[in-house]
């Protein structure tokens, strides 16, 4: 079936550093993908997604890239804030289902 | 944006007894309801999606009878466990859906449940 498998964290960075946290997944077909972010005492949010081949997500200064080839959608972000501390879930869904797939989610906590 | 709302947040209950977690859509309909569970480290996983006045549709896997599952509005989902054993001890979360589009789920808070 269906899975998304995404970097273990925690990942702590310091203030204005350069993040990526990988995701990889297995589809039978072609998936939409999406990163969604949870901060602390909240549900999960939709940060990004991308719908086809080449697509590129981008939002508050995070993008990813939906690589075919390498069936992955990493997220990265070039300047990381203090806000950006929270948790990190890439997921798919497959052929216009409503259905998603998560990966575990990673943890990031970026220091001042 | 919309707001989903849990309730409890956490919730201790015994073993052998059930317990009740509400989701509310607070300034939109929710025509579709997704309840998940996280275990530690875990991807959250599906549960059951319910549509508001139908019965529940179940992922395979998932007793219904055991986790209990009612939309009886537009604006109210619950999920009971009932019977609870410590295995079920887990992050329940919901999700809602105002539209047909997927990008249009908007998740609640959860709520921690611990079974002693």
């Amino acid at each position: 079936g269906d899975s998304v498998t995404q970097m273990e964290g925690p990942v702590t960075l310091s203030e204005e550093a350069f993040l990526t946290i990988n995701c990889t997944y297995t589809a039978t077909g072609y998936p939409s993908l999406f990163w969604y972010v949870q901060y602390p005492g909240e549900g999960l949010q939709l940060l990004l997604k991308a719908t086809k081949a080449d697509d590129k997500g981008s939002n508050k200064g995070f993008e990813a890239t939906y690589r075919k080839e390498t069936t992955s959608f990493h997220l990265e972000k070039g300047s990381v804030q203090v806000s950006d501390s929270a948790v990190y879930f890439c997921a798919l869904s497959e052929g216009g289902s409503e259905k998603l797939v998560f990966g575990k989610g990673t943890k990031l906590t970026v220091n001042p | 944006g919309a707001v989903v709302s849990q309730h409890p947040s956490r919730v201790i209950c015994k073993s052998g007894t059930s317990v009740k977690i509400e989701c509310r859509s607070l300034d939109f309909q929710a025509t579709t309801m997704f309840w998940y569970r996280q275990f530690p480290k875990q991807s959250l996983m599906l549960m059951a999606t319910s549509n508001e006045g139908s019965k529940a549709t179940y992922e395979q896997g998932v007793e219904k009878d055991k986790f209990l599952i009612n939309h009886a509005s537009l604006t109210l989902s619950t999920l009971t466990v009932t019977s609870a054993h410590p295995e079920d001890s887990s992050f329940y979360i919901c999700s809602a859906r105002a539209g047909t589009g997927i990008y249009e789920q908007y998740f609640g808070p959860g709520t921690r449940l611990t079974v002693t």
